[in-house]
């Protein structure tokens, strides 16, 4: 099993552009979440779904940030317009029966 | 509403010493704990978890934690440091066996040779 993977890896984009990040949970897995790690905040919930369905997104800063997982392989994040305050490390997990693994991370950097 | 504190954001310990890190924990419910371990530029990968089953936990790489209901902690420990064992830690909670994992701030574990 190759785990969870996220691309890209590394990102950088200026203020303004939009930004769209990638995960594939590890196959048979029900549960998918989204978190951001910063400095400042540490690591917090963005959003998660259950079988492709959105189920709580109140993690979710602003508007800007959308999150779709149109099957069962595959989810994205989305920050529309991006801001420098939007610099982060964005890990995507799957689950299966409560335990979550964790992607290697996409690292923004927004200029 | 669930909460986690570690306590010590920088612990350093000598390599073959006991390594304590601390956790503590707030749950509306019964809690689902969980220690992960994030070495540099790396994701979190899974040390052990507490799902009120035995109340001492074994993990991999010789860790395991004591869940105490009265202290509300879940501190992690290893009888022998190896430098290898030098990483971020995150205690992290989960409530109702469904969600999203509340984290600590993470105590990051330096072992001095």
């Amino acid at each position: 099993d190759a785990g969870v993977i996220q691309s890209p890896r590394h990102e950088v984009t200026e203020m303004g552009q939009e930004v769209t990040l990638r995960c594939k949970p590890i196959s048979g897995h029900d549960y998918l979440f989204w978190y951001r790690q910063t400095m400042m905040r540490g690591l917090e919930l963005l959003i998660y779904f259950n079988n492709n369905v959105p189920i709580d997104d109140s993690g979710m800063p602003e508007d800007r940030f959308s999150a779709k997982m149109p099957n069962a392989s595959f989810s994205t994040l989305k920050i529309q317009p991006s801001e420098p305050r939007d610099s982060a490390v964005y890990f995507c997990a799957s689950s299966f029966m409560g335990t979550q693994y964790f992607g290697p991370g996409t690292r923004l950097l927004v200029l | 509403a669930q909460s986690v504190t570690q306590l010590g954001s920088h612990v350093s310990v000598s390599e073959g010493a006991l390594v304590l890190l601390r956790c503590n924990y707030s749950s509306s419910v019964p809690p689902y704990l969980f220690w992960y371990v994030q070495y540099p530029n790396q994701g979190l990968q899974l040390l052990l978890k507490y799902t009120s089953a035995a109340t001492l936990v074994k993990g991999i790489n010789g860790f395991e934690a004591e869940f105490k209901k009265s202290e509300t902690s879940f501190h992690l420990t290893k009888p022998s440091a190896h430098m290898s064992d030098a990483a971020e830690y995150f205690c992290a909670v989960q409530g109702g066996g469904a969600d999203g994992l509340t984290f600590g701030k993470g105590t990051h574990l330096i072992i001095q040779p």
